[in-house]
C-alpha cells in the first residue's frame, strides 16, 4: 500500500524559512520512473504545483516561486523535503506531497495518483 | 505561469451529463497531451480521475471521460451522481518543464 504523510511546523513567522518533509512508503524513489511532488492550496483557494523531484534526482520548480524553494531527496529515509525561504502570509496554505504517477515501462506521467492528507502552514507573526 | 480558466460552477440534476472546460494556452494545454483531471471533496486531498487527456486511472468508474480540442481540455460526467458533487481541478504540464493548475470549478447536483 502507497502512503505518504507530510510533517512539519503549523506555524512560522513572517521571513522565516519553511522546512516540510513528505515521508512515503510503498515505493522507492530510487526506482526508475519514481517521482514525488509538492503541491499547496491556500484556504478555499485553488491547488498550486510548487517543485518535483525524480528518481535520477532531476528537480523542477514553479517559475513563480523558483527562487524560494529547495526540493530534495533521501533515498534512504524514503523522505523528499521541500523548503521555502522568506515566508509571508500569503504563503497560508494546506501543502501536500503526492507521488506521480509512473509510466509502465520508463518515465512517467505529469499527473499524481497517490496525494498526502496534507499539512496546514500559517504564516502569522 | 497563469493558472488555466475554468468555470467557477458547474449544476446538473441526477442522471444528467455536465461538461466541464479548462481553457490554456499553446504552450500547455494545447501543446502537451499531459493534461489531468482531480476531484476534492471538501476538507479532503485530492483524487486523480484523469491523466494524458482522456486516460483513467484504475478504480475511477467510466462516467468520467476527459477530451481536448485546440487549446481547451474538458471533462465530462455522465449519470451524474450525488458523490459527484465536488471541486474539479485540471492541471497541464507546460512548456517551461512546469505545471499549472486551473482555478477550479464546483460541480452542484441539484
Amino acid at each position: 500500500q502507497v502512503t505518504l504523510r507530510e510533517s512539519g511546523p503549523a506555524l512560522v513567522k513572517p521571513t522565516q524559512t519553511l522546512t516540510l518533509t513528505c515521508t512515503f512508503s510503498g515505493f522507492s524513489l530510487s526506482t526508475s520512473g519514481m517521482c514525488v511532488s509538492w503541491i499547496r492550496q491556500p484556504p478555499g483557494k485553488a491547488l498550486e504545483w510548487l517543485a518535483f523531484i525524480d528518481w535520477d534526482d532531476d528537480k523542477y520548480y514553479s517559475t513563480s516561486l523558483k527562487t524560494r524553494l529547495t526540493i530534495s531527496k533521501d533515498t534512504s529515509r524514503n523522505q523528499v523535503v521541500l523548503t521555502m525561504t522568506k515566508m509571508d502570509p500569503v504563503d497560508t496554505a494546506t501543502y501536500y506531497c503526492a507521488r506521480v504517477l509512473r509510466r509502465r515501462g520508463s518515465g512517467y506521467y505529469w499527473a499524481f495518483d497517490i496525494w498526502g492528507q496534507g499539512t496546514m502552514v500559517t504564516v502569522s507573526s | 505561469q497563469s493558472a488555466l480558466t475554468q468555470p467557477a460552477s458547474v449544476s446538473g440534476s441526477p442522471g444528467q451529463s455536465i461538461t466541464i472546460s479548462c481553457t490554456g494556452a499553446s504552450s500547455d494545454v494545447g501543446g502537451f497531451n499531459y493534461g489531468s483531471w482531480y476531484q476534492q471533496h471538501p476538507g479532503k486531498a485530492p483524487t486523480l480521475m484523469i491523466f494524458d487527456v482522456n486516460n483513467r486511472p484504475s478504480g475511477v468508474p467510466d462516467r468520467f471521460s476527459g477530451s481536448k480540442s485546440g487549446n481547451t481540455a474538458f471533462l465530462t460526467i455522465s449519470g451524474l451522481q450525488a458523490e459527484d458533487e465536488a471541486d474539479y481541478y485540471c492541471s497541464s504540464y507546460s512548456s517551461t518543464s512546469t505545471l499549472v493548475f486551473g482555478a477550479g470549478t464546483k460541480v452542484t447536483v441539484l
